[in-house]
């Protein structure tokens, strides 16, 4: 059962544009939403984190909306730039299980 | 500070054979978390310990996977009689609990290759 849904599963934005991914959820104990950057050979790095009493996060050029109402959560890039090409992963916490379930992962290309 | 360190980055073995994977978290960190990561199944949730004690292995294969946290400073999976099928990126990260929520810190990961 996939409990954190993830789309586009891939995009391309050219440079200077604005790149959105979205995620999904069901289970009503996730509290914890953090995104992950990850760049061929290496691990996931944690991009930004929101919590579920927020309902906006900002750092940079990033910013994660939530929306505990549709359960849904999103990702901003704007002025997205070639360096910015990786695959990016919303993920989920349980505040019962404190374990992450992630998303399917969008892999994104900025073209320049 | 180093990372999370993964050793080896790479390992090839053949079909039968046992396979032992290590990390070391990252230092002061309380929880290590195992992923395994594959272009069908995605990153999937493995097992996890806190304080070197094993909280949660819901996600590990129940026959020939198994992980232990010996000291608070390595952890290691083992993989007794591999299968081509265990061909994957596994990836180990730590974290230090702040709140009720953990920033996770991964490793760059081994990749495991089974003929």
């Amino acid at each position: 059962q996939q409990q954190v849904r993830q789309s586009p599963q891939s995009l391309t934005v050219w440079e200077g544009g604005t790149t959105v991914l979205t995620c999904s959820y069901e289970d009503s104990t996730f509290n914890y939403f953090p995104w992950y950057q990850q760049f061929p050979g290496e691990g996931p790095a944690l991009l930004i984190s929101i919590l579920s009493v927020s309902d906006k996060k900002e750092d940079g050029r990033f910013t994660t909306f939530f929306n505990k109402r549709e359960k849904k959560l999103s990702l901003h890039i704007i002025d997205s730039q070639p360096g910015d090409s990786a695959t990016y992963f919303c993920a989920a916490e349980s505040s019962n299980t404190n374990k992450v379930v992630f998303g399917t992962g969008t892999r994104l290309q900025v073209l320049p | 500070n180093a990372g999370v360190i993964q050793t080896p980055r790479h390992k090839v073995t053949g079909k039968g054979q046992e396979a032992t994977l290590w990390c070391e978290p990252i230092s002061g960190h309380s929880a290590v978390f195992w992923y395994r990561q594959t272009i069908v199944q995605g990153l999937e949730f493995l097992t996890y310990f806190r304080n070197q004690a094993p909280i949660d292995d819901s996600g590990m294969p129940k026959e020939r996977f198994s992980a232990q946290m010996p000291n608070q400073s390595h952890s290691t999976l083992k993989i007794q009689s591999t299968q081509p099928q265990d061909s994957a990126v596994y990836l180990c990260a730590s974290s230090l609990p702040w709140g009720s929520s953990y920033e996770q810190y991964f490793g760059p990961g081994t990749r495991l290759t089974v003929l």
